[in-house]
């Protein structure tokens, strides 16, 4: 079966680009989360959807960054512009409802921003 | 708020020897506790958990102990092996046990070396 599904894996852009990270959480699944990784800071939720709706966006870092999830099978985070800080690994998660704290992670998307 | 402390890493044990990797929290009410690993390249995968105080969860030789009265879930394993190498977190839910509650500390990176 198809785990969550991320892309790019890694992005190299320069400051004050766009960036858009896509993700497909494994079918059946209805809540997805968007989450940070850095060394400094460790995971850090940025977003939660539960079916399509965002219920919890208070980790989005700031205005510049913002996601979206059209349908059941698909969702985006979209940082404009993008800046050095910005630099992480992303992670999506699935899950189905809040299942007693199992989420499913994909590989993640590395993002570099000079 | 919450929170989760894990004991820093790189932690570099041989294989077959013991490991415990420290895990304390800080929560309000009864959280649930979690284990999750993260191998090289790859997302974060859910090891062990337990839901009410004295649990044990266990996983691949893994064990971990819910102590109330420490504020602990300390994760041990017996006789390592060098495919344990990875990164894990200890991680906290206040939500009922639910993923959207999910607190992560940030993460103790593992070397078993043969």
């Amino acid at each position: 079966d198809a785990g969550v599904i991320q892309s790019p894996r890694h992005e190299v852009t320069e400051m004050g680009q766009e960036v858009t990270l896509r993700c497909k959480p494994i079918s059946g699944h209805n809540s997805l989360f968007w989450y940070r990784q850095t060394m400094m800071r460790g995971l850090e939720l940025l977003i939660y959807f539960n079916n399509n709706v965002p219920i919890d966006d208070s980790g989005m870092p700031e205005d510049r960054f913002s996601a979206k999830m059209p349908n059941a099978s698909f969702s985006t985070l979209k940082i404009q512009p993008s800046e050095p800080r910005d630099s992480a690994v992303y992670f999506c998660a699935s899950t189905v409802g809040t299942a007693y704290g199992e989420l499913f992670f994909g590989e993640g998307s590395r993002l570099t921003v000079l | 708020g919450n929170s989760v402390t894990q004991m820093e890493g790189p932690v570099t044990l041989s294989e077959e020897a013991f490991l415990t990797i420290n895990c304390t929290y800080t929560a309000t009410g009864y959280p649930s506790l979690f284990w999750y690993v993260q191998y090289p390249g790859e997302g974060l995968q859910l090891l062990l958990k337990a839901t009410k105080a004295d649990d044990k969860g266990s996983n691949k030789g893994f064990e971990a102990t819910y102590r109330k009265e420490t504020t602990s879930f300390h994760l041990e394993k017996g006789s390592v092996q060098v495919s344990d190498s990875a990164v894990y977190f200890c991680a906290l839910s206040d939500s009922g046990g639910g993923a959207d509650g999910l607190t992560f500390g940030k993460g103790t990176h593992l070397i078993i070396q043969p």
